[in-house]
């Protein structure tokens, strides 16, 4: 099985800054890898898939990179509606969640 | 809008059964593979079962499977989630999520419901 090991588990920022998660897949799998957005109480929404392509609807703000292993979620100027918890998967080989990174108020 | 609706948590004690039902507005979900997705209290998020477009591939996670069975009816627009034999581990919100492209893509989840809380007490 393929694991996904996110970094930080926690990650503690103000409004404007710039912040990154970084996701590592224990094997390549290419680009096949989605990032998603949990607020208690609401729908999960996928910001990004195949590693980099920006969801319909999602603010520009939100970036993806990578390919193989290693691979990044940057928000470029964090906002107010972005504290939430954010978990990468991949779907390369069936589907495997990190095991997530929240981002709280500094 | 593009909606999906999860129904049928609640307290059940270990041992029992329960339902979940997520039903689809907005599009129809004929075309679609779908899945059940959970997150258990303090914990990451889990695929425990998904569900190709005419039902002819079905998955289990290894922690549900011989108890869960998956289905759909894309006549009604919904997909159900059957749970035997329930565990205090099985205590989660449980999301259902459509999976982008065809049953043959390998691709990521771009609509989810809200989710419906199940608890399992001993």
């Amino acid at each position: 099985d393929i694991q996904m090991t996110q970094s930080p588990s926690t990650l503690s920022a103000s409004v404007g800054d710039r912040v990154t998660i970084t996701c590592r897949a224990s094997q390549s799998i290419s680009t096949s890898l989605a990032w998603y957005q949990l607020k208690s109480g609401k729908a999960p929404n996928l910001l990004i898939y195949k590693a980099s392509i920006l969801e319909s609807g999602v603010p520009s703000r939100f970036s993806g990179s990578g390919s193989g292993t290693e691979f990044t979620l940057t928000i470029s100027s964090l906002q107010p509606d972005d504290f939430a918890t954010y978990y990468c998967q991949q779907y390369d080989r069936l589907w495997a969640f990190g095991q997530g990174t929240k981002v709280e108020i500094k | 809008e593009l909606q999906l609706v999860e129904s049928g948590g609640g307290l059940v004690k270990s041992g029992g059964s329960l339902t979940l039902s997520c039903a689809a507005s907005g599009f129809s979900l004929r075309n679609y593979t779908m899945n059940w997705v959970r997150q258990a209290p303090g914990k990451g998020l889990e695929r425990v079962s998904s569900i190709s477009s005419n039902s002819n591939y079905k998955y289990y996670a290894e922690s549900v499977s011989g108890r869960f069975t998956i289905s759909r009816d894309n006549a009604r627009n919904s997909v159900s989630l059957q749970m035997n034999s329930l565990r205090d581990e099985d205590t989660a919100i449980y999301y259902c999520a459509r999976k982008r492209g065809d049953d043959l893509s390998h691709d990521a989840f771009n609509l989810w419901g809200q989710g419906t809380k199940v608890t399992v007490s001993s």
